[in-house]
């Protein structure tokens, strides 16, 4: 397996539900990425990892919850969504500290939160 | 408010001519820029980037070109084909730090 790879592909979920999505970098990078894609929106960064630790949160809501056990896997852990939360989610690695900084993207999790 | 626009949600080009898909930005601390090419169900491939210290860069049929001055760059692609129908995004960021801030997207179709 190369490059990142995302889990599930797609995911359907009541507003009550918990749910996790998975990433993993193949890429030997050091800093993994989650950002939001709604419909007709940029993609809005979400939140940063830089060796294993938080680096940012751009004010993502707490139903919110990533995890970051290790440089090459990403979590982000879903409770009591919204119907507004369906989006697409997409991961990104990169070697952070290098510049320029180029961010590699997993294929995303299609969500839709009924 | 965006710091980075493409204000073309959407171009439509003839197969073989040139596409010229344009971004501008606001921040002046931005300083690398990258061009993202997106097909559905898939997540953004990265395609070509361009430092400030340049005003051009060019891999194959991709170009891309920086106006500092003008807070603008474009990415020409000559000659267009089909397999090129996608979605492109710019994105930007300072040298201070990893955070990407993307564009909308523009939409790009080539007619065989």
């Amino acid at each position: 397996e190369t490059g990142v790879t995302q889990t599930p592909r797609h995911l359907v979920m009541g507003m009550t539900n918990k749910k996790s999505l998975k990433c993993e970098q193949h890429l030997g990078h050091n800093a993994m990425y989650w950002y939001k894609q709604s419909a007709k929106k940029p993609l809005e960064l979400m939140f940063v990892y830089n060796f294993k630790e938080q680096t940012e949160n751009n004010s993502v809501p707490s139903r919110f919850s990533p995890e970051c056990p290790n440089s090459s896997h990403l979590f982000l852990h879903l409770h009591t969504l919204q119907p507004e939360d369906s989006a697409l989610y997409l991961c990104a690695s990169s070697s952070e500290g290098s510049f320029p900084d180029t961010q590699y993207f997993g294929p995303g999790t299609r969500l839709t939160v009924l | 408010d965006q710091q980075v626009k493409q204000n073309s949600p959407s171009l439509s080009v003839q197969e073989g001519r040139i596409s010229i898909l344009n971004c501008d930005y606001t921040n002046s601390m931005f300083d690398y820029f990258l061009w993202y090419k997106k097909y559905p169900a898939e997540g953004p491939t990265f395609l070509i980037s361009i430092s400030s210290i340049k005003d051009k860069n060019e891999d194959g049929r991709f170009t891309v070109f920086l106006n500092k001055s003008a807070k603008h760059l474009s990415l020409h692609i000559v000659p267009s084909q089909p397999g090129d129908s996608a979605v492109y995004f710019c994105a930007a960021s300072a040298s201070a730090g990893n955070m990407l801030t993307f564009g909308g997207g523009t939409r790009l179709m080539v007619k065989p």
